[in-house]
């Protein structure tokens, strides 16, 4: 069984920028849920994918987008990229009947 | 609106001690709650869930939901235990993927 996997590790942008992250979902996984984790903070809800639908968001601005695949792996995309994005970003995958979530290593992403 | 608290940023302990890491929530209903962990370096994983009532590497946790709590309990804290720790509570109403976590503590455990 292969975990939930994530790239790329570490990022560097600037401000303004655009960045994408990808996420491998654990094998046999339907959802994708996507979070942000502040230094100092527990992790926040972005949105969620099942089936390549988006299936529910938190409070993120729209600037913050994402897709789903048929293999069920997932992108984040951020758009106009801002000091605050500074973060490290976890993706977490499920069974859809089940909350149980599995997370990846995370992504850490610097916004200068 | 759902929320979880956990009153402590950092709790340390001695090898040997009693170790009660502290979660409170806000949700009116009948909540399933978890426990993560995250180990140095490792990824969040899934400690504990309520609805399991399982003891994972001598944790215990119990839901009161009269004090709206969920503490995590382990009579004798062993230096492997370090690590940070966070509740979390599915949001009711979103999709029953959205967890909402605590703020995390981090337990030390001393030699």
């Amino acid at each position: 069984e292969t975990g939930v996997t994530q790239s790329p590790t570490h990022l560097i942008k600037t401000r303004g920028q655009q960045v994408t992250l990808r996420c491998s979902s654990q094998s046999g996984h339907n959802t994708v849920s996507w979070y942000q984790q502040a230094l100092g903070q527990g992790p926040q809800f972005i949105f969620q994918y099942y089936r390549e639908e988006e299936n529910g968001r938190g409070n993120f601005p729209p600037r913050f987008s994402g897709l789903q695949f048929p293999n069920y792996s997932s992108e984040l995309n951020v758009n106009a990229l801002e000091l605050d994005d500074s973060a490290l970003y976890l993706c977490a995958s499920s069974l859809r009947d089940k909350e149980t979530q599995y997370f990846g290593p995370g992504t850490r992403l610097l916004v200068l | 609106a759902q929320r979880v608290t956990q009153p402590e940023k950092l709790l340390s302990v001695f090898k040997g001690a009693p170790v009660e890491l502290k979660c409170n929530y806000s949700y009116s209903g009948s909540p399933e709650l978890f426990w993560y962990v995250q180990y140095s370096r490792q990824r969040l994983q899934l400690l504990l869930r309520h609805i399991s009532r399982e003891s994972i590497k001598g944790f215990t946790a119990d839901l009161n939901k009269g004090e709206t709590s969920f503490h995590l309990k382990k009579p004798f804290a062993q230096e492997e235990d370090s690590a940070m720790y966070y509740c979390a509570l599915p949001s009711y109403g979103g999709s029953q993927g959205n967890l909402i976590f605590g703020k995390g503590t981090k337990l030390s455990v001393k030699p």
